[in-house]
């Protein structure tokens, strides 16, 4: 079955420490994106990507990195710089230019500790 | 950047009764829409969307109303049941993405 997954369900970083979330897709799509999720707040951009070896930052990517050597895949790093890192971080993908809608993974929730 | 509220933040059903999600967008130039359900601890699951050419969508159970007019949105669940219990957030698409706070819906038995 095709899909979107990210690895891992539940991430715990230490203050100070960078820690990649995992995305991957099946999908053929060409578009990859991050959202954090925050309790009573819609989704945020963080980052997208639109084409491999090509990304641009989104609403609020200040402490996050990412990279898109393959067309699958879509890692997003959460630097020590993010100085509110406990979230729930959700990556989806879609079509080039998206107006077909996005398929979201099953979302990393994200906590310091 | 684009603004796309809900009118109430939680709504409780009985089981069986039609539920009412509302959605305004703040984009006149939005034409495409999408409501999505998200069940705790996962990811949104697309549920219904609806082009700016039509004004009613109807699926399995859910309608999609637009209104260009007013730029409201809302989701119809019919029979409401418990497994519907969850957030729904509408989605407006103008050049990207911009998507709503979300309603919770509890549904008791």
């Amino acid at each position: 079955d095709g899909g979107i997954t990210q690895s891992p369900k539940y991430l715990f970083r230490k203050e100070g420490q960078n820690v990649t979330l995992s995305c991957e897709q099946n999908l053929n799509h060409d578009a990859m994106y991050w959202y954090r999720q925050d309790p009573g707040q819609g989704l945020r951009l963080i980052y997208y990507s639109q084409i491999v070896n090509d990304f641009q930052k989104g609403d609020i990517a200040e402490g996050y990195s990412v990279s898109r050597e393959k067309k699958e895949s879509f890692p997003l790093t959460v630097t020590s710089a993010q100085k509110n890192p406990t979230a729930f971080y959700l990556c989806a993908s879609s079509m080039l230019g998206g107006r077909d809608g996005y398929t979201f993974g099953s979302g990393t929730r994200l906590t310091v500790v | 950047g684009e603004s796309v509220g809900l009118h109430l933040p939680t709504l409780s059903v009985q089981e069986g009764d039609n539920s009412i999600i509302n959605c305004a967008y703040s984009n006149s130039a939005s034409d495409y829409f999408i409501w999505y359900k998200q069940e705790s601890g996962k990811g949104p699951q697309f549920i219904i969307d609806i082009r700016s050419n039509m004004d009613k969508r109807q699926g399995q159970r859910v309608t999609v109303l637009l209104n260009k007019t007013v730029k409201h949105l809302s989701l119809q669940i019919a029979a409401t049941q418990p497994g519907d219990s969850a957030v729904y957030f509408c989605a407006e698409f103008g050049n990207q993405f911009y998507f709503g706070t979300g309603t919770s819906l509890t549904v008791i038995p």
